[in-house]
């Protein structure tokens, strides 16, 4: 069964940097097949796509509100994909998942298929 | 950007009952890539539905979800105990990803 676990949650200063990771389980096989995104969720609000990577190429796409400030990469050899958000201020802190996209049948889109437990960053001084 | 507005912002029902969530996109959305998601406090989202209509692995019969042009709906025929929870679409279809802010299904 495929699963993805994150890194432990983080206290960060404002201006700091942070890296967070996501480690897949259970299908590593084909783990360069899949895109991995990156969501956020702030405190009692909803959800927020930040962007994703192509586990295989490595091809990155941000959201424009991120874009600079966020970076995604991966490790094949780990199964993992790393967050990094540079710059941190009080609007970083949020809870952050990682979010596998799910293939169907003849490569169709099947939405965040599997989601990583989550990680809190707080950002205080 | 495509907009996802979802409403209404607080359903209150009772077990058994049918629940009716609606999100309606600003624009349309290419090869119907829209997801329903649902949420427990302190979890992480769990799909239900993608591609407007089609069940994620796993999920029970009473989840479906419909579509007519910009508008899509997700349905719980008859809601269970566990089914409280607040519930999020997401279209996948046009970059950027977006999310609708969600609608809370509580105990009334």
């Amino acid at each position: 069964q495929a699963y993805l676990v994150q890194s432990g949650a983080e206290v960060k200063k404002p201006g700091a940097s942070v890296k967070v990771s996501c480690k897949a389980f259970g299908y590593t096989f084909n783990f360069n097949t899949y895109t991995m995104h990156w969501v956020r969720q702030a405190p009692g609000q909803g959800l927020e796509w930040m962007g994703w990577i192509s586990a295989g190429k490595g091809y990155t796409k941000y959201a424009q509100k991120f874009q600079g400030r966020v970076t995604i990469t991966r490790d094949t050899s780990a199964n993992t994909v790393y967050m990094e958000v540079s710059s941190l201020r009080s609007e970083d802190t949020a809870t952050y998942f990682c979010a596998r996209n799910g293939l169907g049948a003849g490569g169709r889109d099947d939405g965040f298929d599997i989601w990583g437990q989550g990680t809190m960053v707080t950002v205080a001084s | 950007e495509v907009v996802l507005t979802q409403s209404p912002g607080t359903l209150s029902l009772s077990p058994g009952e049918r629940a009716t969530l609606s999100c309606r996109a600003s624009q349309n959305i290419i090869n119907s890539q829209l997801a329903w998601y649902q949420q427990k406090s302190g979890q992480a989202p769990r799909l239900l539905i993608h591609t407007g209509s089609r069940r994620a692995t796993g999920i029970p019969g009473r989840f479906s979800g419909s579509e007519s042009g910009t508008d899509f709906t997700l349905t719980i025929s008859s809601l269970e105990p566990e089914d409280f929870a607040v519930y999020y679409c997401h279209q996948y279809g046009n970059s950027p990803l977006t999310f609708g802010g969600g609608t809370k299904v509580e105990i009334k």
